[in-house]
């Protein structure tokens, strides 16, 4: 079965830092990139960040860029997201979710959609 | 940033009606367009890729169409299961892959 699970979510005060995991199975983990989404208490969908299948592109939105960092470790089946200088609004249920793309010729190619997800792990941030 | 505007932001329907939800992109983004469906407390759900591409295992009933800047997704006749907020996203231009502000779908 194909899945995706998330931990190391919990309360941090503002300022602080965490790192979550999103353990994979049931598929080549190396060959897919990946993405992690967040939702904020009540409101909608807000991409935060991608990698490419074998680590070597990053990519964040502008809200976290230089506080959170994206990695991988293909030999654990693992994706991290190692968030810093959080903030109240970065409270949310984070995501970490599949990229649809495919790897040709030797290349693996980003997408862009979503088509596995975790069900989420939560980050408070509060004092 | 590419912004994402789904209308109408809530709608009532029955079962058996045919509903249509619309996203329409502040520039092009050809047919780089996803729908997701959230139900509470889980995770979304990919339906449609590509604009119109259903994804494996969703029903016939869901379907996308349009490209450029304005896209729609119809459910042509809804059942219980359904009712859920839907998510447009778009996957021309990171970062970031922006989603709309999503539209939640009630039983009237």
């Amino acid at each position: 079965e194909v899945q995706l699970v998330e931990s190391g979510g919990g309360l941090v005060q503002p300022g602080g830092s965490l790192r979550l995991s999103c353990a994979a199975s049931g598929f080549t983990f190396s060959s897919y990139a990946m993405h992690w989404v967040r939702q904020a208490p009540g409101k909608g969908l807000e991409y935060v960040s991608a990698i490419s299948s074998n680590g070597g592109s990053t990519y964040y939105a502008n809200s976290v860029k230089g506080r959170f960092t994206i990695s991988r470790d293909n030999s654990k089946n693992t994706l991290y997201l190692q968030m810093g200088s959080l903030r109240a609004e970065d409270m949310a249920v984070y995501y970490c979710a599949r990229d649809t793309g495919y790897c040709s010729g030797g290349s693996c190619y980003l997408e862009g959609y979503m088509d596995v997800w975790g069900k989420g792990t939560t980050v408070t941030v509060s004092s | 940033d590419i912004q994402m505007t789904q209308s109408p932001s809530s709608v009532s329907a029955s079962v058996g009606d045919r509903v249509t939800i619309t996203c329409r992109a502040s520039q092009g983004i050809s047919s780089w367009l996803a729908w997701y469906q959230q139900k509470p407390g889980k995770a979304p759900k990919l339906l449609i890729y590509a604009a119109s591409s259903l994804q494996s295992g969703v029903p016939s009933r869901f379907s996308g169409s349009g490209s450029g800047t304005d896209f729609t997704l119809t459910i042509s006749s809804l059942q219980p299961e359904d009712f859920a907020t839907y998510y447009c996203q778009q996957a021309n231009s990171f970062p970031p892959y922006t989603f709309g502000q999503g539209t939640k779908l009630e039983i009237k």
